[in-house]
This record gives C-alpha cells, structure tokens and sequence, in this order.
C-alpha cells in the first residue's frame, strides 16, 4: 500500500460526460501528479500540484483540468468524453516539487475510466 | 524534447540475472533516472533511482555511463514474481515515461 487513495476504483459513463476523479496523497506529501496509462501505452504525464498550485503540465488536453485543494488532496475533471479517453488514470504523490531530480513518486490504485 | 526508449518484452528464466536498458536523450542536467516497476491493474511501484555510475539496493542495481544517455537496470535471480512492466523515466521539462519492458519469467 503506497497510502495514495484515489477514488472511485471503477468509472463507467457515456460520450459527451463530464467525469471526476479524486486523489489523496500520502501524509505529508505536498506534490500531486495525474497520468494518463491507455491499453498497450505507457504511463503519459498530465499534470503536476505542488501545495495548490500547478507546477507542471504535460500531454494534457483541452477538456481535461486538475486542482489541488488546501488539505491536498486533487481533483481530475474529464469532460465532453470521447471512446478514446477509456484508460486508467492513476494519481502519484511526491514531498517535493521537482518531479525528476531525487523526489519518489508514489502511486496510487488507479481509476479504470470506461467510456461507452 | 526528451525521450525514453526501452525494449517491448523480454523473456527469462527463474534464477537467471536480467538486464533491461533504457536509452533517454535530452534528459534534465540535474534530474535522476527512476525505476519502475507495475503488476497488472496495479499502480507503478518505485524500485530504484539513480544520477550516475551504479546504485544498488535490496531489489536490484542500476548503472548509468558517465554521458547519462542511457541505464540499465538490473535484477538477480529473477523469480516468476517479477513478471511485470518495468518503466524507466527521466525528465526534460515534463516527466517522460518510457513505453515499458514486459518481463516475463519462466520456470
């Protein structure tokens, strides 16, 4: 157990939705990050918060959008879902801000988004 | 713009040493190379991480070259519990995964 929670596990809804996702980082962790794992890719690096603000952005697209909240803990908005957006989604927690250099990402579960 | 390159699938055998290489140009100066490993349905567990020359830990050992354009990492002894998804990632001014090394392990 890495003690990142992401809610909820499993996520089924249909084209044209808007979607949240949630994350708790571990105790003490001020970084959140959001990546993005399709069938058959690799991990593709969304967003990053570091203490409520954004940090760093990656592939992320136009009607996706994140924040990070005073206790820490973010929130991943998908919205005018596509088929292709069906992926999981997992939320990663560092105590620094930097993302490279020496700063641990710790994982969380995942989301399994299903879009029908 | 950064990249990380790493092979599809390798195959072993229990007991065996395994050595999966992942090539990364245009990393960060000051960015470290981590290690990943994922089971299936799973999030990616940290295994091991690295600025240069050779790093070892419980789990395995990574050696980068002095021009830091690539690292290998290596695990002993493999056994059928180390049949994963192993990531590379380095940095350039995004995170950049690699696509992942599926590595599975034979009796």
């Amino acid at each position: 157990d890495s003690g990142v929670t992401q809610t909820p596990k499993h996520l089924i809804t249909a084209t044209g939705q808007r979607v949240t996702l949630r994350c708790s980082p571990r105790s003490g962790d001020l970084s959140v990050y959001w990546y993005q794992q399709s069938l058959d890719q690799g991990l593709q690096f969304l967003i990053q918060y570091y203490n409520g603000e954004e940090r760093a952005k990656g592939n992320i697209l136009e009607r996706f959008s994140a924040q990070q909240f005073p206790d820490l803990h973010s929130e991943l908005n998908l919205s005018s879902l596509e088929l292709g957006d069906s992926a999981l989604y997992f939320c990663a927690s560092s105590v620094g801000s930097l993302g490279g250099g020496t700063d641990t990402q710790y994982f969380g579960p995942g989301t399994r988004l299903t879009v029908l | 713009l950064a990249k990380t390159t790493q092979p599809i699938s390798m195959d072993s055998y229990e007991g065996q040493e395994v050595n999966i290489t992942c090539s990364h140009n245009n990393i960060a100066t000051n960015d470290y190379i981590t290690w990943y490993q994922q089971f299936p349905s799973q999030g990616p567990r940290f295994i091991i991480q690295g600025y240069k020359t050779k790093v070892t830990n419980e789990v395995a050992s990574l050696f980068i070259p002095a021009d830091r354009k690539s690292s290998t990492l290596s695990l002993p002894r493999v056994s059928l519990s180390d049949t994963a998804v192993y990531y590379c990632r380095g940095r350039d001014d995004k995170i950049i995964f690699g696509k992942g090394t599926r590595l599975h392990i034979l009796p």
